[in-house]
């Protein structure tokens, strides 16, 4: 069974940094695309960006929105993907979610989903 | 303002039917086959419910199905039953290579 946990939300300043994680089982971890989305409380859903796993060399996509701030990156040997977010602001606020999709090269459906993690950026 | 429009709302009656529309551009819903629809419950992880425009991901009820034609994708539920209350978000890959949303469609089962 796909699982997908993440974990590192919290309460953080504006202009601070914090690392989410994406402890993933169930599934050969190395060989999929992983994904992060956002949801701002009340509000719709977001892309953030993805990575490529290392057959397609670990590519990575983001949003405008978090373009230059947020950098995905992955550890196949731990099947974690971390979501690094620099220089925070309080649009930032959101439940952050890590997806897989349906196949392993799948960058553009989300299959399968965590529980989310909160980040909350307020002074 | 979300780059794909979506109804706010839409209702129905158990065993109506409701379509839900997505209407994007020919860089996104217009220009290839990756529009999605999910399903999100009050304080839980959105669902995937159709992917490339028509399928349904197994588990998920043949009463859900999707379409496209044009700039426009539409989610059609038939038989609506009461747990089919929940948020509706559309997504479609765009020609830049990234992923769009709708603002989402609340549906309410009257």
């Amino acid at each position: 069974e796909v699982q997908l946990v993440e974990s590192g939300g919290g309460l953080v300043q504006p202009g601070r940094s914090l690392r989410l994680s994406c402890t993933a089982s169930g599934f050969t971890f190395g060989d999929y695309v992983m994904s992060w989305f956002r949801q701002a409380p009340g509000k719709g859903l977001e892309w953030v960006g993805f990575i490529r796993n290392k057959a397609s060399d670990g590519t990575t996509k983001y949003a405008a929105s978090v373009k230059g701030r947020f950098t995905i990156s992955r550890d196949d040997s731990k099947s974690i993907a971390y979501l690094q977010m620099n220089t925070l602001k309080t649009e930032d606020t959101a439940v952050y979610y890590c997806t897989r999709g349906p196949w392993d090269t799948s960058v553009a459906v989300a299959a399968y989903w965590g529980q989310g993690t909160l980040v909350t950026v307020s002074s | 303002q979300s780059p794909l429009t979506q109804p706010a709302s839409v209702s129905g009656s158990p065993g109506q039917s409701i379509s839900i529309s997505c209407t994007g551009t020919s860089n996104d819903v217009g220009g290839n086959k990756y529009v999605s629809w999910y399903q999100q419950h009050p304080g839980k992880a959105p669902k995937l419910l159709i992917y490339e425009v028509n399928y349904r991901p197994s588990g998920v009820s043949h009463r859900f199905s999707g379409s496209k034609s044009g700039n426009t994708a539409s989610l059609t539920i038939s038989g609506l039953q009461a747990e089919d209350e929940a948020d509706y978000y559309c997504s479609s890959y765009t020609d830049s290579g990234v992923l769009v949303f709708g603002g989402g469609t609340k549906l309410t089962v009257l």
